[in-house]
């Protein structure tokens, strides 16, 4: 069975400097692998995903990630936070190769400081 | 405001009772989603429709059922219900219902068992 594990549960951040929250996912073949953020008190929010073809996604809000399938990891980056960034981020992988079967990480709590 | 609504927004109740928690998707999408966010369990797909047909299903307990009806709101019963199943429930809608198109989600059902 799939699992995704993002070891940070937290991750405390100075606003400007950039961020880098990690996950991490076992399977075999390359599965499709997804962002979300979520604000307090709302639903998710898609920042990116990865089905195929280029390693480095771009997506909503200045966000990017990495899929690296030696290190079976899927970071999420982004060079300078804003305050209002803080929020829970979770990363989902899905090996259903179609459907929509996603598994979730235990989600990371992003703070950040002025 | 992503566009969907979910109803109630708060839902208070006693084990083995039975509750619907009911989602309208965003005008112009036929595919709708439900999952549950716990302390427990984390963040859990359940289960998925698309124009009125169950297309994908997640972990979801045998106690819950879901439908979506011909003008594209969906329902999600829960019965017998368990301390365990406290949670708050997401619903989330997609055009299509294809793992490319992004979801929007809505603000959860937080339901509380005593």
């Amino acid at each position: 069975a799939q699992s995704v594990t993002q070891p940070d549960i937290h991750i405390t951040v100075s606003e400007g400097a950039s961020l880098e929250l990690r996950c991490n996912y076992s399977y075999g073949a390359t599965p499709y692998l997804f962002w979300y953020v979520q604000s307090p008190g709302q639903g998710l929010q898609l920042l990116l995903k990865y089905f195929s073809g280029d390693t480095l996604v771009q997506g909503i809000k200045g966000f990017e990630a990495e899929f690296k399938r030696s290190q079976s990891s899927f970071n999420l980056r982004k060079p300078s936070v804003h305050w209002s960034d803080a929020a829970e981020y979770f990363c989902a992988v899905d090996e259903s190769g179609g459907s929509y079967i996603p598994t979730f990480g235990r989600g990371t709590s992003l703070i950040v400081h002025p | 405001d992503s566009g969907v609504t979910q109803t109630p927004k708060h839902l208070i109740t006693a084990t083995g009772q039975r509750v619907t928690l009911r989602c309208s998707p965003r005008s112009g999408d036929l595919s709708v989603y439900w999952y549950q966010q716990s302390l427990d369990q984390g963040l859990q797909f359940l289960i998925q429709y698309y124009n009125g047909e169950e297309r994908a299903k997640g972990n979801i307990l045998e106690r819950f059922s879901a439908q979506q009806f011909p003008d594209l709101h969906s329902e999600l019963n829960l019965s017998s219900l368990e301390l365990g199943d406290s949670a708050l429930y997401f619903c989330a809608s997609s055009v299509t219902g294809t793992p490319n198109q992004p979801q929007h989600f809505g603000d959860g059902t937080r339901l509380s068992i005593l």
